[in-house]
């Protein structure tokens, strides 16, 4: 089955500069992978997502890459805030399948 | 947010006893999961459900089982609650104009003492 690999699994930044989080995945045939947010107490939140048919899609001070050949995809986050902090997950699934594998999971935390 | 509910959103049980966690969503969606979440091991499928009484395995299924009477309400019950199933539980569903796209409901804290 699937299994999908996230790193790193804390990230510190500094307020203003980039951070990114890269997972990888297992399943060739995989075709959709979401990014989601996890606020403390709270559920995880979709913040982006990304099928294979693209390359990189952007929304604001969010992007995502993907690399089929190599199997990994990476979340960008640019100009970072400190409400930016929270808990990262990324997640592969095939489309239509229903069954989204999770990744570990990166704490981000942005200093002012 | 997505109109899902989770109840209860805090319990603390004692071994052994039965649990049931209750899903209700209001977006009449035809997919429902559950979930638990756990340090080190991020989200994990405990079962889900592909219509009112379909329901599949996910990949940390034992000692959990599910029902679905209804669109709207997916249960999940633990017949004898152990220690190792203390745990974040979340429900999710999907199935709307994005039909991949999963959304999560709040989370129900669960304690086995």
């Amino acid at each position: 089955g699937e299994n999908v690999e996230q790193h790193p699994s804390t990230l510190s930044v500094q307020e203003g500069d980039s951070a990114v989080i890269k997972c990888t995945y297992s399943d060739s045939a995989s075709n959709y992978f979401p990014w989601y947010k996890q606020e403390l107490g709270k559920g995880p939140q979709l913040i982006i997502d990304i099928r294979s048919n693209v390359g990189e899609k952007k929304d604001q001070r969010i992007a995502v890459t993907l690399n089929k050949t190599a199997k990994h995809f990476s979340l960008h986050i640019t100009e970072t805030q400190p409400e930016d902090s929270a808990v990262y997950f990324c997640a592969a699934s095939i489309s239509g399948f229903q069954k989204l594998v999770f990744g570990t999971g990166t704490r981000l935390l942005v200093s002012p | 947010d997505a109109g899902i509910t989770q109840s209860p959103r805090h319990k603390v049980t004692e071994t052994g006893t039965p649990v049931t966690l209750r899903c209700h969503q209001t977006e009449n969606h035809r997919y429902m999961y559950w979930y638990r979440q756990d340090p080190g091991h991020g989200l994990r499928l405990i079962h889900y459900s592909y219509g009112v009484k379909d329901t599949d395995k996910g990949e940390v299924s034992d000692g959990y089982s599910v029902s679905r009477s209804k669109t709207e309400d997916f249960l999940l019950t633990l017949e004898s609650a152990t220690s190792s199933q203390t745990s974040v539980y979340f429900c999710a569903i999907s199935g709307g104009q994005g039909a991949d796209t999963q959304y999560f409901g709040p989370g129900t804290r669960l304690t086995v003492l």
